[in-house]
């Protein structure tokens, strides 16, 4: 009965391969999270969405897209990824801005 | 900005005995929220504990309480009667109210010994 489902769990790229990660939610959530984890660091949010409303932080890199085609989906686009793309990628999602955030398990990504 | 401080990296405890985690903060808001989140090896992140900062008295989920110092900016979580599932990494997170990122602490790990 897992809520916050992330596929795969582990992903494979190439350098400068285009990769996607999906996420999708069973809460009905109306926020979905998208945080990069690298190896022993804390989580760090690259953006999220409030319903259609997508919010991107600061310094984010362009390489990294979000869509969200519904209230359930919520995808994760590295256009062109780098060494330093390789880390656990997260997704959460909250009822609310305010409200405690769900995780999924995870997307591990690794780039050749 | 808004930071959050976890000083120890790495704690162990032994089972059935009681750990306490510490974690500190840095902020100007004086309406915000404070978490403790688990992450097992490979496993998903999920939410231990949840104190609004408007209120005095320490949260409690069964074996896990904080003592919440608001003046001193400092929030630990203490786990009595530890058990083999609760190894974990074990991360801090403060988020201001509105629309505001969640923002961690850089962990601690924590190992139960048997």
């Amino acid at each position: 009965d897992a809520m916050v489902i992330q596929n795969p769990r582990y992903q494979v790229t190439q350098f400068g391969k285009p990769v996607t990660l999906s996420c999708s939610q069973t809460l009905n959530h109306n926020v979905m999270y998208w945080y990069q984890q690298k190896s022993s660091q804390a989580p760090k949010l690259l953006f999220h969405y409030y319903d259609k409303d997508f919010n991107n932080e600061a310094d984010t890199p362009d390489n990294f897209q979000s869509r969200r085609p519904n209230t359930s989906f919520c995808f994760l686009d590295i256009r062109s990824p780098g060494l330093g793309d390789a880390a656990m990628y997260l997704c959460a999602t909250s009822r609310g801005r305010d409200q405690p955030q769900h995780f999924g398990d995870g997307t591990r990504l690794s780039i050749l | 900005a808004q930071t959050v401080t976890q000083s120890q990296p790495e704690m162990s405890v032994q089972e059935a005995e009681t750990v306490t985690l510490s974690c500190t903060y840095d902020t100007s808001e004086s309406d915000y929220y404070l978490f403790w989140y688990k992450q097992p090896p490979s496993r998903q992140m999920i939410l231990v504990i949840r104190q609004e900062a408007y209120k005095q008295q320490n949260a409690t989920e069964n074996r896990f309480s904080v003592n919440f110092q608001k003046a001193a900016k400092s929030f630990s979580l203490k786990i009595s009667d530890s058990q083999l599932g609760d190894a974990a990494m074990y991360f801090c997170a403060y988020r201001a109210s509105g629309n505001t990122p969640l923002v961690f602490g850089k962990g601690t790990r924590l190992s139960v010994i048997a």
